[in-house]
């Protein structure tokens, strides 16, 4: 049974460049969230999707988009990016169902902007 | 506001000693707590989580914590550290009313042989 996992691993992108990173759920799983961790620093919630829609949102700028598929995988959006972009981005799924609180995190997608 | 404060930023022992990894929360909803351990360049392993009933729960490898509702607090903690244990441990706290996670900084745990 696979776990969360995300795509691609790294990334190096320059300012101002859009850029998207890929999360598939634990099977089972119909709710993703993503979160930013940069370094030194615990993850900060950025928004989390459940049937396609996007539920709840924190603390981000409209550049962080994201959406959902019908197969429950997701991804996430940044336009213009800033220095202060670079961070690792987690994702994590969860069964809504059960507790939309017990999230699973992948390995995350390590971003660095030039 | 909601937060949650890991205050030890970085724990060193011995193995095979005891640990105690310290987190305070302030939300005003009823909480569920958690702890995820990371390892270098990896995500967040749950370790525990901790909804309602029983205050002491069990984890994984040998983890538990204490939540105590007086002192806002949900403690780890293990009888004794494998070296293997070395990595940075975040608590984070939820609640039936929102879907996001409030993390901690973290402590970073140091296991010397």
């Amino acid at each position: 049974d696979a776990g969360v996992t995300q795509s691609p691993t790294h990334l190096i992108k320059t300012r101002g460049q859009q850029v998207t990173l890929r999360c598939s759920p634990k099977s089972g799983h119909d709710t993703v969230s993503w979160y930013q961790q940069a370094l030194g620093q615990g993850p900060q919630f950025i928004f989390q999707y459940y049937e396609e829609e996007e539920r709840q949102r924190g603390n981000f700028p409209d550049r962080f988009s994201g959406h959902q598929f019908p197969n429950y995988s997701s991804e996430l959006n940044v336009n213009a990016l800033l220095l202060g972009d670079s961070a690792l981005y987690l994702c994590a799924s969860s069964f809504t169902q059960v507790a939309k609180n017990i999230q699973y995190f992948g390995a995350g997608t390590r971003l660095s902007v030039l | 506001a909601q937060s949650v404060t890991q205050p030890d930023i970085h724990i060193t022992v011995s193995e095979g000693a005891s640990l105690e990894l310290r987190c305070n929360y302030s939300y005003g909803a009823t909480p569920y707590l958690f702890w995820y351990v990371q390892s270098p360049g990896q995500g967040l392993q749950l370790l525990l989580k901790y909804f309602s009933g029983d205050t002491l729960v069990q984890g994984i490898k040998g983890f538990e914590a204490e939540f105590k509702r007086s002192q806002s607090s949900f403690n780890l903690r293990k009888p004794s550290v494998h070296w293997s244990d070395a990595a940075e441990y975040f608590c984070a706290v939820g609640a039936d009313n929102t879907d996001k996670l409030i993390f901690g900084t973290g402590t970073r745990l140091q296991v010397f042989p």
